[in-house]
């Protein structure tokens, strides 16, 4: 599976965009990128995913750079329940083995009044 | 639909003892995951389940047994606590598995609310 590196903090006022990016350089064709993100104390929620289409959902939009190198997890309107960590992992498809998804240490975004 | 259930939320042990947490998914899904969480690190893998009568090794899986029981339940145990398995530990499942038709939403994570523990 694909690195990535995040930020290790980010800050965000409430009510604006939040704009969580991630770097994957070494991406293989058939990776997708996976956001999940964990409030204090809670297990990690699944935000999106995707492969090289800009996707968007209820939560977030996920922004994936024509060489896929990196991408952005957007917030359009951030809420204080928004403050949480964000994780970025790249994963393909199973190939037969089990999903050995890593996380690292993510990105903890504090929304702020 | 429960999800992912884990027991118990909370746990205190002396060293030495042993004990087993529980988690169950009610999701049809083929894999079963343990993570542990300390503070201020990520998540890192303790042990994996790719479908029911296997498992395999995550990034530290020392000092620490599972059982896949059934599709259902996957169990982590402790034989003889020390404080440094002082965690919090997760359970997570997802559709994708041995042998089964794997698309992109198959290797999402549903993660349980987490089990504390705490060794003396």
């Amino acid at each position: 599976d694909a690195k990535t590196t995040q930020p290790t903090s980010m800050d965000c006022a409430e009510g604006r965009a939040a704009n969580l990016p991630c770097n994957h350089s070494t991406i293989s064709g058939n990776e997708y990128v996976y956001w999940y993100r964990q409030i204090h104390s809670q297990g990690p929620q699944y935000i999106i995913h995707g492969l090289k289409n800009n996707e968007t959902n209820e939560m977030a939009s996920l922004i994936i750079t024509e060489d896929r190198k990196s991408s952005t997890l957007i917030l359009p309107h951030a809420t204080l329940r928004d403050t949480a960590v964000y994780y970025c992992i790249v994963r393909a498809p199973n190939t037969g083995t089990a999903s050995k998804l890593t996380f690292g240490t993510g990105t903890r975004l504090q929304v702020t009044l | 639909n429960a999800g992912v259930t884990q027991t118990p939320k909370f746990q205190v042990l002396k060293t030495g003892q042993s004990m087993t947490l529980q988690c169950a998914q009610d999701m049809n899904h083929n894999s079963m995951y343990w993570y542990r969480q300390d503070p201020g690190m990520g998540l890192r893998l303790i042990y994996y389940s790719a479908s029911e009568g296997t498992t395999d090794k995550g990034e530290v899986p020392n000092g620490y047994n599972v059982s896949r029981l059934n599709k259902r339940e996957f169990s982590l145990r402790l034989e003889s606590a020390a404080p440094s398995q002082t965690s919090v530990y997760f359970c997570a499942s997802s559709e994708a598995g041995l042998g089964v038709y794997r698309h992109s939403g198959a290797n999402v994570l549903t993660f349980g609310a987490g089990s504390r523990l705490t060794v003396l």
